[in-house]
């Protein structure tokens, strides 16, 4: 089945030590996004690659980094971990065209974040 | 500014039907979503409205008013595991999508 896969599905990392999440797709879809959720806050979006085009978003802090290498995977770095950075990490990804613009969201099952 | 309002939660008992409404200002609109979360998991998608009026999908429907930048989402024949928080969404410039806070909806028997 196509669908979003993020591993892994729970990652404890201490302060200040780096950590990387990974997404991964079989829909073939071109844009991609990360979100950081907090408990019972809405998805905040963080950047997001449309094909290979970067874009952050003004209020995501330097510490977070996203590289893409392919249009399958995505990682999301985030270089030193506070305890405010402890979260449910989404990915999300869409296809241009769809529905008369940039098309629906289908997220992976998220990564939550634990800083120690 | 920008902003999505939706109600922090509601209660409602099993078979019963349940209408979460969500107001929006946002900058652009090209579609809201509506998506259901269940605690510790991901967002799934439930429906799209991008012009006026009902969308029915089974026990789910969703409706739009985009001069009065209003929508809701319409539950019916309640069941236990409908129970979760439900996200309103606006979609503006470049299909980024701004979220509501969710509204959790719990079902009691």
């Amino acid at each position: 089945d196509a669908m979003v896969i993020q591993n892994p599905r729970y990652q404890v990392t201490q302060f200040g030590k780096p950590v990387t999440l990974s997404c991964s797709q079989t829909l073939n879809h071109n844009v991609m996004y990360w979100y950081q959720q907090k408990s019972s806050q809405a998805p905040k979006l963080l950047f997001h690659y449309y094909d290979k085009d970067f874009n952050n978003e003004a209020d995501t802090p330097d510490n977070f980094q996203s590289r893409r290498p392919n249009t399958s995977f995505c990682f999301l770095d985030i270089r030193s971990p506070g305890l405010g950075d402890a979260a449910m990490y989404l990915c999300a990804t869409s296809r241009d065209q769809e529905t008369g613009g940039l098309g629906t969201q289908y997220f992976g099952p998220g990564t939550r974040l634990t800083v120690l | 500014g920008q902003n999505i309002d939706q109600p922090t939660e509601m209660t409602a008992t099993e078979g019963a039907i349940v209408q979460i409404n969500c107001t929006y200002q946002t900058s652009g609109f090209n579609g809201l979503f509506w998506y259901q979360q269940h605690a510790g998991e991901a967002p799934t998608f439930l429906s799209y409205n991008v012009l006026d009026g009902l969308e029915e999908k089974g026990r789910f429907s969703s409706f739009l008013s985009r001069s009065k930048g209003y929508s809701y989402l319409l539950l019916k024949e309640l069941q236990m595991k409908d129970s979760a928080s439900y996200l309103c969404a606006v979609k503006g410039s470049w299909g980024k999508l701004q979220f509501g806070a969710g509204t959790q909806v719990v079902v009691t028997p």
